[in-house]
C-alpha cells in the first residue's frame, strides 16, 4: 500500500519568514496530494491539493510543489502569520478516491509574533 | 463550499456500553463517506468506507464488529462503537465526497469519545 513520509514534525518560524514542508509517497499510481491544516481539537480543513498533471500551484501565501520523478511534493507558506500555527497533514490517494487517503504524521507549525 | 456535520462534538459513555456518532451531509449528497480515528497527536487513520446502502468497507486491523457503519442514506452515516472500552478513547472524525468538486472530500468536526 502506499506510504506517506512528512517532514518535519515540528517547525518553529518566526512572522514573516517562510515555512516549508515535505513529504514523499512511494505509490506511483497515487496523482492526489491534498495538504490539510488542523488546528486542536477541530476538524482537518484543505488549504490547497496538486494533481499529478501539474508541478506548481499557488494560493495566495501558500503553494504546493510536486515531484512525480522522486515522488516528492511540498508545501510552502510565506509571510507567515501566527494564525498559521496548526498542524499541518499531506496526503495521497488515488483521485478517484480520495477519500482513502494515506495521510503524512502531520507537522506542527508554531509561527513566533 | 460543502459542509459536513459530525454528532455528538464530546461523549463521555461507561465501558461496556455502546456509543453512536453521526456524520451528515448537509448540502449535498454522500454517496461514500470515511470514517477515520485520530489519537492525540498523531495523523489520521482510515478505519472504514461508508458506502450508501451496501456494508461498509472496513481497513486491516479495524474490527467491523465492534465499529458498526450505517449509511443508511445518501446524508447520513454511522459509527456505533459497540462495547466500549477505554482503549477505545479518541477523536473520530468522519468525511465526505463531494463529487462536483473534482472528488474533494469533506471533514466533519470530529467526536471526541472518552470511555471511563
Amino acid at each position: 500500500g502506499e506510504n506517506v513520509e512528512q517532514h518535519p514534525s515540528t517547525l518553529s518560524v518566526q512572522e514573516g519568514d517562510s515555512a516549508v514542508i515535505k513529504c514523499t509517497y512511494s505509490d506511483s499510481a497515487s496523482n492526489y496530494f491534498p495538504w490539510y491544516k488542523q488546528e486542536l481539537g477541530k476538524r482537518p480543513q484543505l488549504i490547497i491539493d496538486i494533481r499529478s498533471n501539474v508541478g506548481e500551484k499557488k494560493d495566495q501565501r501558500i503553494a504546493v510543489t510536486l515531484n512525480k520523478t522522486a515522488k516528492h511534493f511540498s508545501l510552502h507558506i510565506t509571510e507567515t502569520q501566527p494564525e498559521d500555527s496548526a498542524v499541518y497533514f499531506c496526503a495521497a490517494s488515488i483521485d478517484t478516491n480520495a477519500g482513502k487517503s494515506t495521510f503524512g504524521d502531520g507537522t506542527t507549525l508554531t509561527v513566533k509574533p | 463550499g460543502a459542509v459536513v456535520s459530525q454528532h455528538p462534538s464530546r461523549v463521555i459513555c461507561k465501558s461496556g456500553t455502546s456509543v453512536k456518532i453521526e456524520c451528515r451531509s448537509l448540502d449535498f449528497q454522500a454517496t461514500t463517506m470515511f470514517w477515520y480515528r485520530q489519537f492525540p497527536k498523531q495523523s489520521l487513520m482510515l478505519m472504514a468506507t461508508s458506502n450508501e446502502g451496501s456494508k461498509a468497507t472496513y481497513e486491516q486491523g479495524v474490527e467491523k464488529d465492534k465499529f458498526l457503519i450505517n449509511h443508511a442514506s445518501l446524508t447520513l452515516s454511522t459509527l456505533t462503537v459497540t462495547s466500549a472500552h477505554p482503549e477505545d478513547s479518541s477523536f473520530y472524525i468522519c468525511s465526505a465526497r463531494y463529487s462536483h468538486s473534482g472528488n474533494t472530500i469533506y471533514f466533519g468536526e470530529g467526536s471526541w469519545l472518552t470511555v471511563v
